[in-house]
């Protein structure tokens, strides 16, 4: 599976949308993007996930750029309770594993 | 819909002992379970993979005869840790994936083992 980076860690105001990045370079054709957060001492919870197109759930956005190279989780309406550990997995779908990097920790200050 | 629960949510045991951890499906069935380790501050790491009713996967560098693994049923797989040591205590979390939907896949809220 491709590797991902994401920036160690951001913060957004409450009320405000937050948008994080992850870059996913090495991505393969068959390769989806998946986004799970986990909040402190607790099992990670999906979010949402993407093959090419642009996905949006009651949740979140996931924009994914046109060459996939990159991609881009929007949170419009960010609250204290969205703090946590955002991790984006690049995967190879139907009955593949998850790796999780270090993620990016967000910090939704009041 | 798409619960996983996890049994215990804690434990403490002694150095020696064995401990076994739950996990169920609650309300959807699933071929495939995961269990995964988290120690402080870090990420979460892939133990093994577990098929109902064949051999579990276990990932390089995880000891197959410490981390028993058994999934027996389409909602549950059991986890046990033989001869727990102290470097044992982390944080363990499960994974399941709908027979259904094999594009997703919903955690449990993990359990905090602690060996003395």
């Amino acid at each position: 599976d491709a590797k991902t980076t994401q920036p160690p860690s951001m913060d957004c105001a409450e009320g405000r949308a937050a948008n994080l990045p992850c870059n996913h370079s090495t991505i393969s054709g068959n390769e989806y993007v998946y986004w799970y957060r986990q909040i402190h001492s607790q099992g990670p919870q999906y979010i949402i996930h993407g093959l090419k197109n642009n996905e949006t759930n009651e949740m979140a956005s996931l924009i994914i750029t046109e060459d996939r190279k990159s991609s881009t989780l929007i949170l419009p309406h960010a609250t204290l309770r969205d703090t946590a550990v955002y991790y984006c997995i690049v995967s190879g779908g139907a009955n593949s594993k998850l790796t999780f990097g270090k993620g990016i920790t967000l910090s939704v200050r009041p | 819909g798409a619960v996983v629960s996890q049994h215990p949510s804690w434990v403490i045991c002694k150095s020696g002992t064995s401990v076994k951890i739950e996990c169920r499906s609650l309300d959807f069935q699933a071929t495939t379970m995961f269990w995964y380790r988290q120690f402080p501050k870090q990420s979460l790491m892939l133990m093994a993979t577990s098929n109902e009713g064949s051999k579990a996967t276990y990932e390089q560098g995880v000891e197959k005869d410490k981390f028993l693994i058994n999934h027996a049923s389409l909602t549950l797989s059991t986890l046990t840790v033989t001869s727990a040591h102290p470097e044992d205590s982390s944080f363990y979390i499960c994974s399941a994936r709908p027979t259904r939907a094999s594009y997703e896949q919903y955690f449990g809220p993990g359990t905090r083992l602690t060996v003395t």
